[in-house]
C-alpha cells in the first residue's frame, strides 16, 4: 500500500503489562512522528525521528515510553508496565523531509490502545 | 517552548453559515503554520499549509487562512459551509529551527443540514 500503516489498530491490555505499536511509514520519507490523541486533548507530539539524526524525545510523558526506528524505516513504540492513563489513540505520520513546501505529514490510522 | 491555541472546541453551524476557527501560536521566529482536517472516521489530512510569501492560503474544499504575524494568528476561514465539512480541525505549527510539529487540541466542527 502506499500510505502509512499502523499495528494493532486496537489493543486492549491489562494494567501493568508492556505494549508495542509499531508502524511502517511510506517508502522514502525521512520523517517520522509518534503522536498521542486522547479525548478532547488534542495531538499530544510524543516523539520525531529524521533520518540518521538523534531523535527528538522530547514529548515522550515518562520513561515507561521508548521508541525506536529500524534501519531508517519501520518504528516501534514500546509502553512499559501500562496505566489507564495510557489509553488513547496512538499514531503515527511519515514526511518525506519536513519542512519543505512538498512535504505535509501523511497519518496512519492509529492504534487505539485501551488500558483495562 | 512553541505551543498551539485553538479557544473554539466545539463550532455548530447551519449549512451556507461562513466559518472562521481561531488558532494562535507561541513562538516569536519564522514559523511553518498547517491546518489538518479528520473527517469521521477517517486520518488527518492536511488541508492548507503557509511555509512563506502570500499570507492569505488557498487550500482544498474553498478553505483558506490567513498568517498574521503581529497577532500570531493563523486563522482558517470559510465563506459557505456544507454539512460534509462536519470533522475536527486542527491547527499546526513547525518552528524552523527545531522540526517538530507541534499541534494544537482541534475544533470540532458539527453542521446542521
Amino acid at each position: 500500500g502506499a500510505g502509512v500503516s499502523q499495528s494493532p489498530s486496537n489493543k486492549v491490555t491489562e494494567k501493568g503489562k508492556d505494549v508495542e505499536l509499531r508502524c511502517d511509514p511510506i517508502s522514502g520519507h525521512t520523517a517520522l512522528y509518534w503522536y498521542r490523541q486522547s479525548l478532547g486533548q488534542g495531538l499530544e507530539f510524543l516523539i520525531y525521528f529524521q533520518g540518521n539524526s538523534a531523535p527528538d524525545k522530547s514529548g515522550l510523558p515518562s520513561d515507561r515510553f521508548s521508541a525506536e526506528r529500524t534501519g531508517g524505516s519501520v518504528s516501534t513504540l514500546t509502553i512499559q508496565r501500562t496505566q489507564q492513563e495510557d489509553s488513547a489513540v496512538y499514531l503515527c505520520a511519515s514526511s518525506f523531509a519536513p519542512g519543505t513546501s512538498s512535504s505535509p505529514l501523511h497519518f496512519g490510522n492509529g492504534t487505539r490502545l485501551t488500558v483495562t | 517552548a512553541q505551543s498551539v491555541s485553538q479557544h473554539n472546541h466545539h463550532v455548530i453551524l447551519s449549512e451556507a453559515a461562513s466559518l472562521e476557527l481561531g488558532c494562535n501560536y507561541s513562538y516569536g521566529g519564522t514559523v511553518n503554520l498547517f491546518w489538518y482536517v479528520q473527517y469521521p472516521g477517517q486520518h488527518l489530512q492536511l488541508l492548507l499549509k503557509y511555509f512563506s510569501g502570500d499570507p492569505l492560503v488557498k487550500g482544498i474544499k474553498g478553505f483558506e487562512a490567513e498568517f498574521i504575524k503581529s497577532k500570531f494568528s493563523f486563522n482558517l476561514r470559510k465563506p459557505s459551509v456544507q454539512w460534509s465539512d462536519t470533522a475536527e480541525y486542527f491547527c499546526a505549527v513547525k518552528v524552523s529551527s527545531a522540526s517538530k510539529i507541534i499541534f494544537g487540541s482541534g475544533t470540532r466542527l458539527s453542521i446542521r443540514p
